[in-house]
């Protein structure tokens, strides 16, 4: 079993709707929930990033962690073709002294015009 | 201010041959990161170094890759001999935290062995 689990998609959506992209987790020791966005043949680019549970919010982009059912989202609201990309969630332990990052496989995002 | 720059872009070389992946890091940055990328699984964590010490390499494959980082600045990362399955983008990404929360990630090297 993959510590983190993502729906790889692809997810088609119309301009303008919102978006819900979400992971599954299995390990409770992880703390840090981190969200990218990867555009095609560059390298991922980081969004936002929550301690432990609660929401947080940065312009059009809401992530959400519910440590007790070990899931988190992304919300995009008023989606843009712009925001056409894959989205990785990852996760990293501050017990294990180290910047490692678990990853998602990644969700394929369409935004159309 | 210049990312995280990874040299270079795109290699293709035969199994058996020898390969060697640069990436500078964020100047000040002293945690750097490899990762990779295998088609169609997840990006999967090499090791982080902390200026030029190892802080954690559980993600190495095996002792055909040898990464190292001298005096603290770039870092290199030989495959020796590549094998097929080495195929993959290789990703290298920096941060002032040791947890990595903000890691800034380089463009990937496209590694491909034929």
């Amino acid at each position: 079993q993959k510590e983190v689990e993502q729906d790889p998609g692809p997810l088609s959506v119309p301009e303008g709707a919102i978006v819900s992209l979400n992971c599954t987790y299995s390990n409770s020791a992880f703390q840090y929930f981190m969200w990218y966005r990867q555009y095609s043949r560059k390298g991922p680019e980081l969004l936002m990033y929550t301690y432990s549970s609660g929401n947080k919010e940065d312009g059009r982009f809401t992530a959400q962690v519910d440590k007790s059912s070990k899931y988190i989202s992304l919300f995009i609201r008023d989606s843009q073709p712009s925001d056409s990309a894959t989205y990785l969630c990852a996760m990293s332990s501050r017990s294990s002294n180290t910047g490692k990052l678990i990853f998602g496989q990644g969700t394929t995002l369409q935004v159309k015009p | 201010e210049a990312g995280v720059t990874q040299f270079p872009s795109h290699s293709v070389i035969e199994k058996g041959q020898t390969v060697t992946l640069r990436c500078d890091p964020i100047s000040g940055h002293d945690n750097l990161y490899w990762y990779r990328r295998v088609m169609g699984k997840e990006i999967k964590f090499l090791l982080h170094f902390v200026k030029e010490s190892k802080q954690d390499e559980s993600g190495m494959p095996n002792n055909r890759f040898l990464a190292e980082r001298t005096g603290g600045t770039y870092s290199t990362l030989k495959v020796q001999p590549a094998e097929l399955e080495d195929s993959g983008v290789y990703f290298c990404a920096s941060s002032q935290d040791l947890i990595g929360t903000e890691a800034f990630f380089g463009q990937g090297t496209r590694l491909t062995v034929v």
